[in-house]
């Protein structure tokens, strides 16, 4: 079945810097969801991209799905604390598969 | 949005007991809900696919006997861990999608999780 790869698996910035999370499959994706989930809490949606190349901004959020959609990124600038968490990369067909995770710490 | 109401929160039972845990759509019809575990700093695991009125779909490595699953309803599903054991103490939790949506950048909807502790 599909399988989405995301790297780092762990990333310690400092306050202010910038963060990006890198999601990798050996297939063609119809489509790629990015969660992000507190300590202690569950997923929550953040988007989902559908479209070869397509860019979508939330804020300091920066979302990029691959012009061959096999990679996507989640890039975040200026990181403030409330970023702190886990983000994970998904892609749905009847099910949905989730990458391990990258866990981001932030340095005050 | 769709809201998805998950109970309980936090249960510890003794071994060899069973658990039922509750995922419910609020405001929603879901025919499909999934049923996810995940073990501390891990990724979440998806254990099985529930499906109103029908049989749930396990995957690969999830003993159904164990986990049983009923969806008899649209707006519920249970998971009823059987015969718990320590090694089944981890975080479980439940989603749905609102396919009445028809956004495609409109995701699914996660439960609150069940940490569930055996002792």
């Amino acid at each position: 079945g599909q399988q989405v790869m995301q790297i780092p698996q762990y990333q310690h910035v400092q306050e202010g810097e910038d963060f990006t999370t890198y999601c990798n499959s050996s297939t063609t994706l119809s489509n790629i969801q990015w969660y992000k989930q507190r300590p202690g809490g569950h997923p929550v949606f953040l988007i989902q991209l559908v479209k070869s190349g397509e860019v979508k901004k939330q804020k300091r959020l920066t979302f990029q799905f691959g012009e061959a959609k096999k990679n996507s990124s989640l890039h975040i600038t200026a990181t403030q604390t409330t970023d702190v968490g886990t983000y994970f990369c998904s892609t749905r067909d009847d099910k949905i598969i989730f990458g391990k995770g990258t866990r981001l710490h932030i340095l005050p | 949005g769709a809201v998805v109401s998950q109970h309980p929160s936090r249960v510890i039972c003794k071994s060899g007991t069973s658990v039922k845990i509750e995922c419910r759509s609020l405001d929603f019809q879901a025919t499909t809900m999934f049923w996810y575990r995940q073990f501390p700093k891990q990724s979440l695991m998806l254990m099985a696919t529930s499906n109103e009125g029908s049989k749930a779909t396990y995957e690969q490595g999830v003993e159904k006997d164990k986990f049983l699953i009923n969806h008899a309803s649209l707006t519920l599903s249970t998971l009823t861990v059987t015969s718990a054991h320590p090694e089944d103490s981890s975080f479980y939790i439940c989603s749905a999608r609102d396919f009445r949506q028809t956004n495609p950048h409109y995701g699914y909807t996660f439960g609150s999780g069940t940490r569930l502790t055996v002792v």
